[in-house]
């Protein structure tokens, strides 16, 4: 299985830039796609995709969220970072099965 | 609109058998994969299986021994049981559709392992 490790948690101030990273044991890209996605999720909520393939937005995310890295390195960027923003962050890679989840980076705000 | 809702008992005891039901609106089971995913109470997801959308499917090899993952397409649902359940399996379990990412994901259904 692809084991991908994430930070425990990461504290920003309002209007900063947040940078959440993900690193994966293999790579996990194929033809051109890195099959590394990311998602949040509130406390009592769903995980909500905010990234998919590495660098592209979901619907009706806002473009504060932004995605890059290729092979086994990923970042997840916020910026500026809101209130609202506080939550938990996962990266999952679908490259290979079965699919797997990082341990999960909780935002907080200082 | 996509929807996806699961459905089942909150409440099971130790060594029995867990049943969940996941209805879809929106989408069709034989276009689209939809997966199991739980999350024990603070901690992460993980993945459990899928029912692909031809009707095959795949098992967390951790959990296959006792996990089993059937669909009613007439009806829009993929069932999940899971047998000899433990503590340990108390957690909320989502189902979610695959679009290569999860792109929709149900509420989830709390399940408490307790005597």
């Amino acid at each position: 299985d692809i084991v991908l490790t994430q930070s425990p948690a990461l504290a920003v101030s309002l209007g900063q830039r947040a940078t959440i990273s993900c690193k994966t044991n293999q790579n996990v890209d194929y033809y051109g796609n890195s099959y590394m996605h990311w998602y949040q999720q509130k406390p009592g909520q769903q995980p909500k995709l905010l990234i998919y393939l590495a660098s592209n937005l979901a619907s009706g995310i806002p473009a504060r969220f932004s995605g890059r890295g290729s092979g086994t390195d990923f970042t997840l960027t916020i910026d500026p970072v809101e209130a609202d923003d506080t939550a938990t962050y996962y990266c999952q890679q679908s490259r290979n099965l079965p699919p797997t989840f990082g341990g999960g980076t909780k935002l907080e705000l200082k | 609109q996509v929807q996806l809702k699961e459905s089942g008992p909150g409440l099971v005891q130790p060594s029995q058998t867990l049943s969940l039901t996941c209805t879809v609106s929106g989408f069709s089971l034989t276009s689209y994969h939809v997966h199991w995913v739980r999350q024990p109470p603070g901690k992460g997801l993980e993945w459990m299986g899928v029912m692909w959308s031809d009707g095959d499917t795949s098992y967390n090899s951790a959990l296959k021994s006792r996990l089993s993952i059937s669909r009613d397409t007439s009806k829009s649902q993929v069932f999940l049981k899971m047998s000899s359940l433990q503590t340990e399996d108390t957690a909320t379990y989502y189902c979610a559709r695959d679009l290569g990412p999860f792109d929709y994901w149900g509420q989830g259904v709390m399940v408490t392992v307790s005597s």
